[in-house]
């Protein structure tokens, strides 16, 4: 157990509608990170937070947002959901790093989203 | 445009034998590299993690292998166990910070056959 929860676990839903992903870090993890991981592909980095913050965007749709709130936990929101948004969605967290350490991000078991 | 690459998507190799897994990448920026192991219906799980001022990390039956000028490194599990039997997934990182998004290959899937 990595220590990072992700709610749901799986979603079905249809094209069109709009759906809400929640992350919850581990214990003291500042930083919270977004990856997709579609059919066939390595994880695909969406999104970081650090502290409240957005600290980095990579291939994230404009569809889709996210937000992390003062408890630290983090939602990402898809919306005007396609086929092509189904996918594995992993949430990962790290601690804030301060100087010359290096610390691996530890990955929730993901939630499953379906789009029929 | 991959940046990190994992040409073999399958693998399988006999019991107590060694289990070499083999990734590429292309921007010389990644100084940071690390190995995940995922199991069906988990998430990833960090393996062991290689910088760049070293050409050689090892952690039990799990040693990875970095060679800079070729952009390539690997990772050996010796003797190799039917519960090693994941997928893995080879990540890099600019830096050696935890907070950077990390790039990843597509992974390779290892079976290790009793």
């Amino acid at each position: 157990d990595s220590g990072v929860t992700q709610t749901p676990k799986h979603l079905i839903t249809a094209t069109g509608q709009r759906v809400t992903l929640r992350c919850s870090p581990r214990s003291g993890d500042l930083s919270v990170y977004w990856y997709q991981q579609s059919l066939d592909q390595g994880l695909q980095f969406l999104i970081h937070y650090y502290n409240g913050e957005e600290r980095a965007k990579g291939n994230i749709l404009e569809r889709f947002s996210a937000q992390q709130f003062p408890d630290l936990h983090s939602e990402l929101n898809l919306s005007s959901l396609e086929l092509g948004d189904s996918a594995l969605y992993f949430c990962a967290s790290s601690v804030a790093i301060t100087s010359g350490g290096v610390y691996e991000q530890f990955f929730g078991p993901g939630t499953r989203l379906t789009v029929l | 445009d991959q940046q990190v690459k994992q040409n073999s998507p399958s693998l399988s190799v006999q019991e107590g034998r060694i289990s070499i897994l083999n990734c590429d990448y292309t921007n010389s920026m990644f100084d940071y590299f690390l190995w995940y192991k995922k199991y069906p219906a988990e998430g990833p799980t960090f393996l062991i993690s290689i910088s760049s001022i070293k050409d050689k990390n090892e952690d039990g039956r799990f040693t990875v292998f970095l060679n800079k000028s070729a952009k390539h490194l690997s990772l050996h599990i010796v003797p190799s166990q039917p519960g090693d039997s994941a997928v893995y997934f080879c990540a890099a990182s600019p830096t050696l910070s935890g907070n950077t998004p990390l790039v990843f290959g597509k992974g390779t899937r290892l079976s290790v056959i009793a």
